[in-house]
């Protein structure tokens, strides 16, 4: 079966700016987490969504936010970009009774 | 709360044997186990659950001492295939935690020949 997908892959945009990446779960899944990875950071997490109710949220400023449609598709924006949220952003699915996480390749994202 | 993983790196000769620990200063429902080669995404190793036993893959296994709320990944006989980025991700019950992975910072692997 076809595994996590996100969309774009690269994106460089500039401070001030917004942006918006897209996760598709693997079919059947309902739960889709967001994750941050920066060098020495590890992965921060962001927020998880289930059946498009945010069940979780990270210690993050308000620029970033999240959704999660009914085919559970999920996306996250971050607004008012600043240089420090350049980074690999992660998303994760995992099934109702499962427990590992699928994640995606990631959408690498550099602010200029 | 992020884990605690040590240590931060460690490299070793195909064969050798490590040991990567990690430790929450929170009461834990579960730890798991990935691993995250260069730019690829993380692949999930194994995880263990609280009152659950050490599990194992392949020269890869590891333990969960709820006493110390601590995990360790036990890997022998390391291959090549071994190299890559280590993270443990905890989990909690309650609280408004449940369903939330945090991961830590990762401890880096390189196997030499």
């Amino acid at each position: 079966k076809a595994g996590v997908t996100q969309t774009p892959r690269y994106l460089i945009k500039t401070r001030g700016q917004q942006v918006t990446l897209s996760c598709s779960p693997i079919s059947g899944h309902r739960s889709v987490s967001w994750y941050q990875q920066t060098p020495g950071q590890g992965l921060q997490f962001l927020f998880e969504y289930f059946s498009e109710t945010q069940r979780n949220k990270g210690n993050f400023p308000g620029r970033f936010s999240g959704r999660q449609f009914s085919n559970s598709r999920s996306e996250m924006n971050v607004s008012t970009l600043e240089l420090g949220d350049s980074a690999l952003y992660l998303c994760a699915s995992r099934s109702d009774y499962g427990v590992e996480a699928f994640f995606g390749q990631g959408t690498r994202l550099t602010v200029v | 709360q992020q884990p605690v993983q040590s240590p931060q790196a460690v490299i070793l000769r195909e064969g050798e044997d490590a040991v990567i620990n990690c430790s929450s200063s929170k009461a834990l429902y579960s730890v798991h186990w990935y691993r995250q080669k260069h730019g690829e995404a993380p692949v999930f190793l194994m995880i263990l659950l609280k009152g659950g036993e050490q599990k194992g893959h392949e020269k890869i296994s590891a333990s969960f001492n709820e006493k110390k709320q601590q995990s360790s990944l036990y890997l022998t006989a390391s291959q090549l295939s071994y190299s890559g980025t280590y993270f443990c991700g905890t989990e909690m019950r309650g609280g408004g935690s449940n369903y939330k992975l945090t991961f830590g910072k990762g401890t880096l692997l390189t196997v030499n020949p």
